[in-house]
Parts: C-alpha cells; sequence; structure tokens
C-alpha cells in the first residue's frame, strides 16, 4: 500500500538556500494534504497544510504546492536554516475517510550550516 | 502551549505479555487516534476513537488491539498478547475537530516486545 510516497530517503542542503521535498500520491480520492516535521524521539509537528482546491499555501518560510493532475506535491523551505534538519512526512486524507492520515515514508532533510 | 502527553516513553515486555500504553490528549479535543511507526518504517494509522466509540480502524487493529477512554482523560491502547512484530514506536494524537483538521501528536512510547 503506496498511496503516498516520498521517493526520496534524504536531502542535504546548504544552510540560505532553498530545499525542496517531494511527494506523489495516487488516491485520487484525497482533498487533504499535511506535511509534519518530526525530530528525533519526538511526535510529528504539523507544519502547513493543503486542500485539493488550493494549488498554493504559503506560511513564513513554507510554503507547498499542490498539482492535482500529477498527483503531486511539494514543500519550499526558504532560506532553509540548520533548525529545519528533521525528517519531514508528506500526509493526505480523503472525505470518505477522513479520520486518518496516510503518511508518505519521509525524507530526512539536513541543512549544512 | 497543550500538548499530548504519553506514558511511559519507553515499554519492554515478553512477547505474549498485554500492554497498556497510556495517553492524555489536549483537554478540549474530541478525536482521539493511536499511531505507530515500525522502525525505519512509514508512520501508519491504527485507529481514531469519537464519542466513545472506534470510528475507523486499520487492518493492523486486531482482535489484539483494544483502546478505552476510562475516565474522560486518559486515552489507552491495550494489546492483548504482544508479538515480535508490535515492536515500535507508538503516537497518540488528538484533534479537536476531526474531519481535515490538523492532528497533534504526543512523543510517543517506543514498545519492545522480547
Amino acid at each position: 500500500d503506496q498511496q503516498v510516497k516520498q521517493n526520496s530517503p534524504s536531502l542535504s542542503v546548504q544552510e540560505g538556500r532553498i530545499s525542496i521535498l517531494n511527494c506523489d500520491y495516487t488516491n485520487s480520492m484525497f482533498d487533504y494534504f499535511l506535511w509534519y516535521k518530526k525530530y528525533p524521539a519526538e511526535g510529528p509537528t504539523f507544519l502547513i497544510s493543503i486542500s485539493s482546491i488550493k494549488d498554493k499555501n504559503e506560511d513564513g518560510r513554507f510554503t507547498v504546492f499542490l498539482n492535482k493532475s500529477a498527483k503531486h506535491l511539494s514543500l519550499h523551505i526558504v532560506p532553509s536554516q540548520p533548525g529545519d534538519s528533521a525528517v519531514y512526512f508528506c500526509a493526505a486524507s480523503a472525505m470518505d475517510s477522513s479520520y486518518k492520515l496516510i503518511f508518505g515514508s519521509g525524507t530526512r532533510l539536513l541543512v549544512r550550516p | 502551549e497543550p500538548e499530548v502527553t504519553q506514558t511511559p516513553s519507553h515499554q519492554v515486555t515478553q512477547m505474549g505479555q498485554e500492554v497498556i500504553l497510556r495517553c492524555v490528549p489536549i483537554s478540549n479535543h474530541l478525536y482521539f487516534y493511536w499511531y505507530r511507526q515500525i522502525l525505519g518504517q512509514k508512520v501508519e494509522f491504527l485507529v481514531s476513537f469519537y464519542n466513545n466509540e472506534i470510528s475507523e480502524k486499520s487492518e493492523i487493529f486486531d482482535d489484539q488491539f483494544s483502546v478505552e477512554r476510562p475516565d474522560g482523560s486518559n486515552f489507552t491502547l491495550k494489546i492483548r498478547s504482544t508479538k515480535l512484530e508490535d515492536s515500535a514506536m507508538y503516537f497518540c494524537a488528538s484533534s479537536r475537530d476531526g474531519i481535515n483538521e490538523k492532528l497533534f501528536f504526543g512523543s510517543g512510547t517506543q514498545l519492545s516486545v522480547l
């Protein structure tokens, strides 16, 4: 069951540059997408979300883009900071199964000073 | 800032034993969830709970698993007879409105089944 895929297990970026994390999904019923950040020994922390009626949502340094036709979303972090180093999970939910989130496998981001 | 609290942070048990993982959700939240993450794998949904009953569960959540909200503040996950493959980090989460709402996760209980 790979309804949400994050094909890059890791990403390394220089401080100050842009980090782009990608996520693909297969289920056309998904209508809400979220990004979570996770530090070691902590639970996932909500970062930003987007509804399927939008194609972009921005919150400070974080922007999520949604391309419904390609079933693809991406998280942009600019400028990247060392404190952004964490595992980032993409997650999705569907109207007919709205009580659960389907997570991707995560991308470990390392921001180098 | 309110948070979801989980106890214990680590639990070691022998195969076949029963374990109870405890969670205190955020006080004004009405929807409660358990997720788990096996080492190196994705976070997986186990069960959601609302109005004192299970609203949805995954295929992982078989008869060995049960949830309870015994006293209006705690939310527990019981594994009746643990198996080696139950070893994972178990996350409790809560949500105020449920549908398409952001979940707030606890820091997890690392369960090790020997």
